[in-house]
């Protein structure tokens, strides 16, 4: 099946610090979402981007689908902002297939 | 975005017992919906997909005996953790609609 890799797998932040998010993946994919697991467990959903750039506040996420890779940006981050942050891809079946994750830590 | 809602969201049972976790979606009908493992500190693993109307089709490795699957509605599925033991504990957690959006889980601890 297609693997999904994500970078760095853990991240440190001072508050108002900017950062980017790797996900790599293995094969062509019909989706790709980004999530924000908060503290409770719920998955927030950050981004639809299967192909492109989009931006939403603070937030920005872009997928070279072609190169099989998303980035998704953070800037000027905020306590909040702590969580997991996961991709998840989608190859056809509409079920997803998840990344490690990246444990986001920001500090005050 | 579509709502998909998950009850309950922190269940404690014995240890043989069975426990009934209730997705739904409220604002759209569902003919599929997803249901995903996360055990602390892991990333989430598709545990089966559930058909509306039809036998839930399961991941390799996952005991369709043991996590029974029920999608009698196009609004509601329903995932059985029969005779549950200290290791079924984990985050239980659904999903529907695409592209996905997800209940907010089931904290599953069997004692």
């Amino acid at each position: 099946g297609i693997q999904v890799e994500q970078s760095p797998p853990d991240l440190i932040l001072q508050e108002g610090a900017n950062s980017t998010l790797r996900c790599n993946f293995s094969d062509s994919v019909n989706n790709l979402q980004w999530f924000h697991q908060n503290p409770w467990g719920q998955l927030i959903n950050l981004f639809y981007i299967p192909s492109g750039t989009k931006q939403n506040g603070r937030l920005s996420a872009t997928t070279v689908a072609t190169e099989r890779y998303s980035l998704l940006y953070i800037s000027s981050s905020q306590t909040t902002d702590s969580g997991v942050y996961f991709c998840a891809v989608d190859t056809g079946r509409r079920a997803l297939t998840f990344g490690s994750g990246t444990r986001l830590q920001v500090q005050p | 975005g579509a709502v998909v809602s998950q009850h309950p969201s922190r269940v404690i049972c014995k240890s043989g017992t069975s426990v009934k976790i209730e997705c739904r979606s409220l604002d759209f009908q569902a003919t599929t919906m997803f249901w995903y493992r996360q055990f602390p500190k892991q990333s989430l693993m598709l545990m089966a997909t559930s058909n509306e109307g039809s036998k839930a089709t399961y991941e390799q490795g996952v005991e369709k005996d043991k996590f029974l699957i029920n999608h009698a509605s196009l609004t509601l599925s329903t995932l059985t953790v029969t005779s549950a033991h200290p290791e079924d504990s984990s985050f239980y957690i659904c999903s529907a609609a695409f592209p996905a959006f997800f209940g907010q889980g089931t904290r599953l601890t069997v004692v």
